[in-house]
């Protein structure tokens, strides 16, 4: 099975701070990833798909790379809006993997 | 505005059953592939089962001869039947639509999500 795996599992930034989330695949997934950001008692909002496409709505600050198995999330100049937990999630497979979550809290 | 809303949730003892539900506007469920995911208390998030518009479904492994995934067109509404329920069920239960490659063996990632439903286990 199909392994996502990020890192850090929590990030301590400041508002203003540039901030990076690494996930990475247990296997090539060409650029069949997407990233999701979660507040406390929300839905899962849809940040990038395609490794690198920014979904419509969502702020230029936030941008994506990478392809095959190692991928990163940056977020340019943190918001306060942008402490939240950052999910990574392949979908090249059928199992939909997603990674275990990145909380990035106010240092 | 696409719109989606659970209902159904609550808590069932373990063996038991429950019938989630999911209504969906601004969508026709009839021509979208539509998921539920779902998530464990405090945990990530795990992709539980999925319909395509041609009606075929798919589950993760640890649900599978356990949940149905089902639709009713006529109502723009999507169903989750869950039975034999164990502990590991325990999690708020997502509707989502899902955009793919449309490609045998692919996945899809998730656009639009609802407000999500909590299923509690106890005895």
């Amino acid at each position: 099975d199909i392994q996502m795996t990020q890192s850090p599992s929590t990030l301590s930034a400041s508002v203003g701070d540039r901030v990076t989330i690494t996930c990475r695949a247990s296997q090539n997934i060409n650029s069949w990833l997407a990233w999701y950001q979660q507040k406390p008692g929300k839905a899962p909002n849809l940040l990038i798909y395609k490794a690198s496409f920014l979904e419509g709505g969502v702020p230029s600050r936030f941008s994506g790379s990478g392809s095959g198995t190692e991928f990163t999330l940056t977020i340019n100049s943190l918001q306060p809006d942008d402490f939240a937990t950052y999910y990574c999630q392949e979908y090249d497979t059928p199992s939909r993997t997603f990674g275990e979550g990145t909380k990035v809290e106010s240092k | 505005e696409v719109r989606l809303v659970e209902s159904g949730g609550g808590l069932i003892q373990p063996g038991g059953s429950l019938r989630l539900s999911c209504v969906a506007s601004g969508i026709p469920v009839s021509r979208n592939y539509m998921s539920w995911v779902r998530q464990a208390p405090g945990k990530g998030l795990e992709w539980v089962a999925l319909i395509y518009p041609g009606g075929s479904t798919y589950y993760t492994e640890s649900v599978k001869g356990r949940f149905t995934m089902s639709r009713d067109t006529s109502k723009n509404m999507l169903y989750l039947q869950m039975n034999n329920v164990g502990a590991d069920d325990a999690a708020i239960y997502y509707c989502a639509r899902a955009l793919g490659i449309a490609e045998p063996g692919k996945g899809e990632y998730f656009d639009r999500w609802g407000q999500g439903a909590l299923v509690n286990v106890s005895s």
